[in-house]
């Protein structure tokens, strides 16, 4: 059984970079599957990030592209998102997810993001 | 991008009933590329249904997925205690993938 971890910071100041990383284990990042980020907000939808294919391709939510960054390491089955020049409309719930390039089947618990000074 | 947008916010039924979860976009989804999600508090968030009808591993089969274009629906054919989350239908049919706003299922 696949199982995501999300870890990082908790509080980021505005203006700051954001960073996540995520620990897959019950299975390889390398194979064939795509690992996302996906958001929420208070009170709002979910929102998709990006994703990152295991050789460092990736794609990204046109309305966060310019802010995005993700990275992938094998050898440590990890995968990470940073987020620049965050907003207090940045703090949501953070969630890593094993995505089939379609449907999101294995997701993280989450973790809480807070921008505040 | 589209937009889906659920309905009722929320559903107050008791355990045995038949949920019946609206999940309705702004334009046609291609190839009816919509799945559902179930969310519990402190939990990760489950695949439910993909492909607008088809069961994700280990689904029940009293949760049914139906629709076609622009309206589909999430039925729950007798609620368990265990069913009661906020449930989110997502659209992969054009690109960014987006996600309605949910329907919580509470217990009346």
């Amino acid at each position: 059984q696949v199982q995501l971890q999300e870890s990082g910071p908790g509080l980021v100041k505005p203006s700051e970079t954001l960073s996540l990383t995520c620990t897959v284990s019950g299975g390889s990042i390398s194979r064939n599957n795509y690992w996302s980020w996906i958001r929420q907000p208070p009170g709002k939808e979910l929102e998709w990030i990006g994703h990152i294919y295991y050789n460092g391709n990736t794609d990204y939510n046109p309305s966060l592209k310019s802010r995005v960054i993700m990275s992938v390491d094998t050898s440590k089955n990890q995968f990470s998102l940073k987020l620049t020049s965050v907003t207090a409309a940045d703090t949501a719930l953070y969630y890593c997810v094993r995505d089939k390039g379609r449907v999101f089947d294995y997701w993280g618990q989450g973790a809480l993001v807070t921008v505040s000074s | 991008e589209i937009v889906l947008t659920q309905s009722p916010g929320t559903l107050s039924l008791s355990p045995g009933e038949r949920a019946t979860l609206s999940c309705r976009a702004s334009q046609s989804v291609s190839s009816n590329y919509l799945a559902w999600y179930q969310h519990k508090p402190g939990q990760a968030p489950r695949l439910l249904i993909y492909g607008t009808s088809n069961r994700a591993t280990a689904i029940p089969d009293r949760f049914s997925g139906g629709g076609s274009g622009t309206d589909f629906t999430l039925t729950i054919s007798r609620l368990e205690p265990e069913d009661f989350a906020v449930y989110y239908c997502q659209q992969y049919g054009s690109s960014p993938r987006t996600f309605g706003q949910g329907t919580k299922v509470e217990i009346k």
